[in-house]
């Protein structure tokens, strides 16, 4: 089925891990974005690009890294992570922007201990 | 920059009554878009609202815009337990979608 794969969907990582979450969109947007969600505070960016070869800050990127070597897929990495990166992520695609609305992914949930 | 509030943050309400959710932000937006998550799921596309007096209708739900005033709202119709989820509304602005904190509906008998 077409849309936006997210792996993995759990994961517990030790304080000071480093990890890579891997979002995949077979629908050839443009657009992708990385967001955290955490209680009673939305959803934040975390960082986006544009197209292939970009990417860009978002609300609350320190603490993380990103590449869009390839158009379909979008990294976050954690290089050394800290219990305060514990959230639920979620990717998301859109095929311009503004946006006619976001596919989103299935999320991954991050505990960090 | 765009920054996006929503109020209430947690919504009780009896079966068949009707509420309102509010969405300001503080800047333009090219858009306002509303979503719903069910726990543990991911988020779900209800509307987008493109220009100002826009109106769109769902079922149960009614979302507006009013760009002058820089308020959306969500309109609860006779509110049936199917509808408890979290409710999001987000913005448009510089290449991303920046999303307001939630609204927790939970209806109850």
């Amino acid at each position: 089925n077409a849309g936006v794969t997210q792996t993995p969907k759990f994961r517990v990582l030790k304080t000071g891990q480093s990890m890579t979450l891997l979002c995949a969109q077979d629908m050839n947007h443009e657009y992708m974005y990385w967001y955290r969600q955490d209680p009673g505070m939305g959803l934040r960016l975390i960082h986006y690009s544009v197209g292939e070869g970009t990417t860009a800050k978002g609300e609350v990127p320190d603490g993380y890294n990103v590449s869009r070597l390839k158009k379909q897929n979008f990294l976050l990495g954690l290089e050394s992570a800290a219990p305060s990166q514990t959230s639920v992520y979620f990717c998301a695609s859109s095929p311009g922007h503004p946006p006619v609305g976001y596919t989103f992914g299935s999320g991954t949930r991050l505990t960090v201990v | 920059e765009l920054k996006v509030e929503q109020n209430p943050l947690f919504l009780s309400m009896q079966e068949g009554k009707n509420y309102t959710i509010y969405c300001n932000y503080s800047t333009t937006s090219d858009r306002l878009y509303w979503y719903r998550q069910d726990p543990g799921k991911s988020l779900e596309s209800l509307f987008v609202l493109l220009s100002n007096g826009a109106v769109k209708q769902e079922g149960r739900l009614m979302a507006s815009l009013d760009t002058k005033a820089r308020l959306s709202t969500l309109h609860i119709t006779a509110a049936v337990h199917d509808l408890s989820a979290t409710y999001f509304c987000a913005g448009s602005n510089t290449d991303k979608l920046i999303f307001g904190t939630g609204t927790r509906l939970q209806v109850f008998p």
